[in-house]
């Protein structure tokens, strides 16, 4: 079945640490996105890309590294610069074009230590 | 910084009753739009999408567009308890970009 796989679903980051969440799809979708969701607030874009090797900065990009060197594959790099990683990290793809639907992984939960 | 803004929750109706969402949108450029519904600890998952101004309506969902007051609603029609959750506004700008609102708790009550 086509989807969207992120991973892991619970991760503990240390202070100064860099973690990267790992976000795969195989539904052959073209743009790919990240998104941080803190309690009770909506989504704040954080980085995406519409095509391999190329992404750019969401609204809230600064503490965050991103690459895209395959159309599946798009992960999130949380550096130590982030001073509060903790949120709930959602990927999502979909094709391009101005009608197309987001459609999102189940999530990773990241937490400081 | 392009803003969208959902009607202030949460939003508490009757089983049987009819929940009504608004969403309004700064971008006058902005192309789609989109509903999510999502639970507690989980991915948002969409429900309805609207391009065109005027209504679309699918099972018990109607979604409503009027474009010249930037404005997005969403009813929900004979409202079940499964239908409590929180319900995000999507708007995609001239970027492609999609931004989302805060989103509005319903609780549906037995």
């Amino acid at each position: 079945d086509g989807g969207i796989t992120q991973s892991p679903k619970y991760l503990f980051r240390k202070e100064g640490q860099n973690v990267t969440l790992s976000c795969e799809q195989n539904l052959n979708h073209d743009a790919m996105y990240w998104y941080r969701q803190d309690p009770g607030q909506g989504l704040r874009l954080i980085y995406y890309s519409q095509i391999v090797n190329d992404f750019q900065k969401g609204d809230i990009a600064e503490g965050y590294s991103v690459s895209r060197e395959k159309k599946e594959s798009f992960p999130l790099t949380v550096t130590s610069a982030q001073k509060n990683p903790t949120a709930f990290y959602l990927c999502a793809s979909s094709m391009t074009g101005k009608n197309e639907k987001l459609l999102f992984g189940s999530g990773t939960q990241l937490s400081v230590l | 910084q392009k803003e969208v803004e959902q009607n202030s929750g949460p939003l508490s109706v009757p089983e049987g009753a009819i929940a009504s969402l608004n969403c309004t949108y700064s971008d006058r450029g902005s192309q789609s739009f989109f509903w999510y519904r999502q639970y507690s600890g989980k991915s948002p998952e969409l429900i309805m999408f609207i391009y065109s101004n005027g209504d679309k309506e699918d099972g018990r969902f109607t979604a409503q567009l009027n474009k010249a007051s930037q404005y997005v609603s969403l009813l929900i029609r004979d409202s079940q308890p499964s239908d409590s959750a929180t319900y995000l506004c999507a708007v995609r700008d001239p970027d492609y970009k999609l931004s989302f609102g805060a989103g509005t708790t319903v609780t549906v009550r037995a």
